[in-house]
Protein backbone atom coordinates (compact mmCIF):
# COMPACT_ATOMS: atom_id res chain seq x y z
CA UNK A 1 0.00 0.00 0.00
CA UNK A 2 0.93 3.64 -0.12
CA UNK A 3 1.02 5.40 2.74
CA UNK A 4 -0.06 9.14 3.10
CA UNK A 5 0.95 11.24 5.87
CA UNK A 6 -0.15 15.13 6.38
CA UNK A 7 1.12 17.89 8.14
CA UNK A 8 0.33 19.77 10.44
CA UNK A 9 -2.86 17.21 11.78
CA UNK A 10 -4.41 20.54 13.03
CA UNK A 11 -3.97 24.41 12.40
CA UNK A 12 -5.13 27.38 13.88
CA UNK A 13 -4.77 31.09 11.75
CA UNK A 14 -6.41 34.08 11.39
CA UNK A 15 -8.89 35.98 8.44
CA UNK A 16 -6.09 36.60 5.61
CA UNK A 17 -2.86 34.54 7.05
CA UNK A 18 -1.64 32.24 4.23
CA UNK A 19 -1.84 28.20 5.12
CA UNK A 20 -0.01 25.63 4.04
CA UNK A 21 -0.60 21.97 4.39
CA UNK A 22 1.69 19.24 3.54
CA UNK A 23 1.20 15.84 2.28
CA UNK A 24 3.90 13.20 1.80
CA UNK A 25 3.71 9.91 -0.22
CA UNK A 26 5.79 6.44 0.70
CA UNK A 27 6.60 6.44 -2.68
CA UNK A 28 6.92 8.48 -5.87
CA UNK A 29 3.37 8.61 -7.15
CA UNK A 30 4.54 11.33 -9.84
CA UNK A 31 1.57 14.19 -9.80
CA UNK A 32 -1.37 11.51 -8.67
CA UNK A 33 -2.12 13.28 -5.91
CA UNK A 34 -5.78 14.89 -5.30
CA UNK A 35 -6.62 17.41 -2.12
CA UNK A 36 -10.60 17.33 -0.02
CA UNK A 37 -11.89 19.71 1.64
CA UNK A 38 -14.64 18.09 4.16
CA UNK A 39 -16.57 20.64 5.85
CA UNK A 40 -18.59 18.75 8.97
CA UNK A 41 -22.23 17.45 8.43
CA UNK A 42 -21.27 17.66 4.40
CA UNK A 43 -19.64 15.03 1.80
CA UNK A 44 -15.81 15.70 1.06
CA UNK A 45 -15.58 18.34 -1.88
CA UNK A 46 -12.53 17.34 -4.58
CA UNK A 47 -10.70 20.78 -4.60
CA UNK A 48 -7.94 19.93 -7.01
CA UNK A 49 -6.72 16.58 -9.01
CA UNK A 50 -3.14 15.81 -10.35
CA UNK A 51 -1.49 17.90 -7.55
CA UNK A 52 -2.51 21.38 -8.78
CA UNK A 53 -5.37 21.24 -11.47
CA UNK A 54 -7.97 22.96 -9.49
CA UNK A 55 -11.71 22.23 -10.02
CA UNK A 56 -14.09 23.76 -11.72
CA UNK A 57 -15.86 26.62 -9.14
CA UNK A 58 -13.06 26.22 -6.53
CA UNK A 59 -11.77 29.82 -5.64
CA UNK A 60 -8.31 30.35 -6.79
CA UNK A 61 -7.18 31.61 -3.14
CA UNK A 62 -6.46 27.73 -3.56
CA UNK A 63 -3.38 26.14 -4.71
CA UNK A 64 -1.17 23.25 -5.01
CA UNK A 65 2.17 21.89 -5.62
CA UNK A 66 4.55 18.85 -5.69
CA UNK A 67 5.29 15.76 -7.57
CA UNK A 68 7.06 12.46 -6.64
CA UNK A 69 6.71 12.57 -3.03
CA UNK A 70 6.27 15.66 -1.58
CA UNK A 71 2.81 18.22 -2.10
CA UNK A 72 1.46 20.88 -0.69
CA UNK A 73 -1.99 22.43 -0.57
CA UNK A 74 -1.98 26.39 0.19
CA UNK A 75 -4.67 28.57 0.72
CA UNK A 76 -3.28 31.81 -0.06
CA UNK A 77 -5.58 34.11 2.68
CA UNK A 78 -7.74 32.02 4.84
CA UNK A 79 -11.42 32.78 4.62
CA UNK A 80 -14.18 31.59 7.52
CA UNK A 81 -15.82 29.75 4.83
CA UNK A 82 -12.41 27.50 4.87
CA UNK A 83 -12.81 25.94 8.09
CA UNK A 84 -13.15 22.59 7.16
CA UNK A 85 -10.66 19.47 7.32
CA UNK A 86 -8.34 18.39 4.36
CA UNK A 87 -7.24 15.58 3.16
CA UNK A 88 -4.86 14.37 0.48
CA UNK A 89 -5.51 11.24 -1.42
CA UNK A 90 -3.26 9.50 -3.69
CA UNK A 91 -4.80 7.98 -7.04
CA UNK A 92 -1.63 6.94 -8.58
CA UNK A 93 -2.48 3.04 -7.44
CA UNK A 94 -5.86 1.72 -7.86
CA UNK A 95 -5.57 0.82 -4.09
CA UNK A 96 -6.66 4.48 -2.88
CA UNK A 97 -5.16 6.10 0.22
CA UNK A 98 -6.05 9.00 1.94
CA UNK A 99 -3.81 11.15 4.61
CA UNK A 100 -4.91 11.60 8.29
CA UNK A 101 -6.23 14.90 7.41
CA UNK A 102 -5.25 18.33 8.48
CA UNK A 103 -8.02 20.68 10.46
CA UNK A 104 -8.18 24.21 10.16
CA UNK A 105 -9.48 26.53 12.59
CA UNK A 106 -9.91 29.97 13.07
CA UNK A 107 -7.88 31.99 15.51
CA UNK B 1 -26.53 17.14 -12.96
CA UNK B 2 -24.97 13.90 -11.77
CA UNK B 3 -26.10 12.91 -8.33
CA UNK B 4 -25.61 10.14 -6.16
CA UNK B 5 -27.34 8.59 -2.97
CA UNK B 6 -26.98 6.17 -0.59
CA UNK B 7 -29.78 4.03 0.96
CA UNK B 8 -29.79 1.21 3.45
CA UNK B 9 -30.52 0.22 6.94
CA UNK B 10 -29.29 2.58 9.58
CA UNK B 11 -28.37 -0.16 12.44
CA UNK B 12 -26.60 -3.52 11.84
CA UNK B 13 -26.32 -5.93 14.85
CA UNK B 14 -22.60 -7.12 15.20
CA UNK B 15 -21.70 -10.19 13.01
CA UNK B 16 -24.09 -10.00 10.73
CA UNK B 17 -24.08 -8.19 7.19
CA UNK B 18 -23.91 -4.69 6.34
CA UNK B 19 -25.74 -3.97 2.70
CA UNK B 20 -25.66 -0.59 1.54
CA UNK B 21 -26.78 0.82 -2.16
CA UNK B 22 -25.82 4.07 -3.89
CA UNK B 23 -28.40 5.41 -7.00
CA UNK B 24 -26.88 7.29 -9.45
CA UNK B 25 -29.38 10.02 -11.17
CA UNK B 26 -28.07 12.35 -14.31
CA UNK B 27 -25.87 9.86 -15.84
CA UNK B 28 -25.13 5.96 -16.68
CA UNK B 29 -22.97 3.85 -14.54
CA UNK B 30 -21.61 2.20 -17.61
CA UNK B 31 -20.10 5.40 -18.56
CA UNK B 32 -16.62 4.04 -19.43
CA UNK B 33 -14.48 7.45 -17.89
CA UNK B 34 -15.87 6.72 -13.98
CA UNK B 35 -15.66 4.13 -11.64
CA UNK B 36 -17.79 3.95 -8.58
CA UNK B 37 -16.37 3.90 -5.35
CA UNK B 38 -17.30 3.31 -1.48
CA UNK B 39 -15.03 5.81 1.18
CA UNK B 40 -16.33 5.62 4.83
CA UNK B 41 -15.64 8.15 7.85
CA UNK B 42 -15.90 6.18 11.38
CA UNK B 43 -16.52 8.79 14.11
CA UNK B 44 -13.72 11.00 15.27
CA UNK B 45 -11.77 9.75 12.21
CA UNK B 46 -10.31 10.55 9.06
CA UNK B 47 -11.49 8.93 5.56
CA UNK B 48 -11.02 5.52 4.02
CA UNK B 49 -11.22 4.43 0.87
CA UNK B 50 -13.19 1.05 0.81
CA UNK B 51 -12.93 -0.10 -2.88
CA UNK B 52 -13.79 0.68 -6.20
CA UNK B 53 -15.84 -0.78 -9.11
CA UNK B 54 -15.80 0.11 -13.28
CA UNK B 55 -18.41 -0.82 -15.56
CA UNK B 56 -17.10 -3.93 -16.71
CA UNK B 57 -17.50 -5.35 -13.25
CA UNK B 58 -13.92 -5.04 -12.38
CA UNK B 59 -13.41 -4.43 -8.47
CA UNK B 60 -10.43 -2.93 -6.01
CA UNK B 61 -10.27 -3.39 -2.74
CA UNK B 62 -8.69 -1.94 0.53
CA UNK B 63 -6.57 -4.78 1.88
CA UNK B 64 -7.78 -4.26 5.16
CA UNK B 65 -11.36 -5.14 3.98
CA UNK B 66 -10.96 -7.30 1.35
CA UNK B 67 -11.29 -10.74 2.77
CA UNK B 68 -14.81 -9.64 4.17
CA UNK B 69 -16.20 -7.12 1.34
CA UNK B 70 -17.70 -7.30 -2.04
CA UNK B 71 -18.84 -4.27 -4.39
CA UNK B 72 -20.96 -4.89 -6.86
CA UNK B 73 -23.36 -3.25 -9.72
CA UNK B 74 -27.07 -3.24 -10.95
CA UNK B 75 -26.77 -1.64 -14.64
CA UNK B 76 -30.45 -2.51 -14.59
CA UNK B 77 -31.45 0.07 -11.64
CA UNK B 78 -27.89 2.38 -12.23
CA UNK B 79 -26.53 1.07 -9.39
CA UNK B 80 -23.59 -0.42 -7.53
CA UNK B 81 -23.62 -1.86 -3.83
CA UNK B 82 -21.24 -2.88 -0.70
CA UNK B 83 -21.59 -5.80 1.13
CA UNK B 84 -19.48 -6.44 4.17
CA UNK B 85 -19.80 -9.35 6.37
CA UNK B 86 -19.24 -10.16 9.80
CA UNK B 87 -19.35 -6.03 11.14
CA UNK B 88 -17.95 -5.21 14.25
CA UNK B 89 -18.50 -1.59 16.45
CA UNK B 90 -15.36 -0.49 14.43
CA UNK B 91 -17.31 -0.73 11.24
CA UNK B 92 -19.62 2.31 12.78
CA UNK B 93 -19.21 4.97 10.30
CA UNK B 94 -20.40 7.46 7.92
CA UNK B 95 -20.27 5.92 4.63
CA UNK B 96 -20.23 7.53 1.49
CA UNK B 97 -20.32 6.92 -2.71
CA UNK B 98 -18.76 8.69 -4.92
CA UNK B 99 -17.93 8.84 -9.19
CA UNK B 100 -13.89 8.64 -9.36
CA UNK B 101 -12.84 9.73 -12.77
CA UNK B 102 -10.51 7.54 -14.80
CA UNK B 103 -8.68 7.92 -18.20
CA UNK B 104 -8.01 4.11 -20.57
CA UNK B 105 -5.46 4.89 -23.52
CA UNK B 106 -5.66 2.69 -26.45
CA UNK B 107 -3.55 0.60 -25.15
CA UNK B 108 -5.16 -0.20 -22.06
CA UNK B 109 -3.10 1.51 -19.30
CA UNK B 110 -5.32 2.90 -16.36
CA UNK B 111 -4.64 6.39 -15.10
CA UNK B 112 -6.79 7.38 -11.91
CA UNK B 113 -7.92 10.62 -10.93
CA UNK B 114 -10.12 12.32 -8.03
CA UNK B 115 -13.44 11.67 -6.87
CA UNK B 116 -15.20 14.08 -8.23
CA UNK B 117 -18.95 13.72 -7.10
CA UNK B 118 -20.11 12.38 -4.13
CA UNK B 119 -23.71 11.29 -1.92
CA UNK B 120 -24.39 12.90 1.11
CA UNK B 121 -23.53 9.80 3.37
CA UNK B 122 -25.24 7.71 5.16
CA UNK B 123 -24.67 6.87 8.77
CA UNK B 124 -24.35 3.21 10.21
CA UNK B 125 -24.09 1.96 13.69
CA UNK B 126 -23.42 -1.60 14.32
CA UNK B 127 -24.65 -2.49 17.56
CA UNK B 128 -26.95 -4.98 19.64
Amino acid sequence: DIQMTQSPSSLSASVGDRVTITCRASQSISTYLNWYQHIQGKAPKLLMHSASTLQSGVPSRFSGSGSGTHFTLTISSLQPEDIATYYCQQSYSALLTFGGGTKVEIK
Amino acid sequence: QLQLQESGPGLVKPSETLSLSCTVSGGSITNNSYYWGWIRQPPGKGLEWIGSIYFSGSTYYNPSLKRRLIISLDTSKNQFSLRLDSVTATDTAVYYCARQRVLVTSSLSYFYYGMDVWGQGTTVTVSS
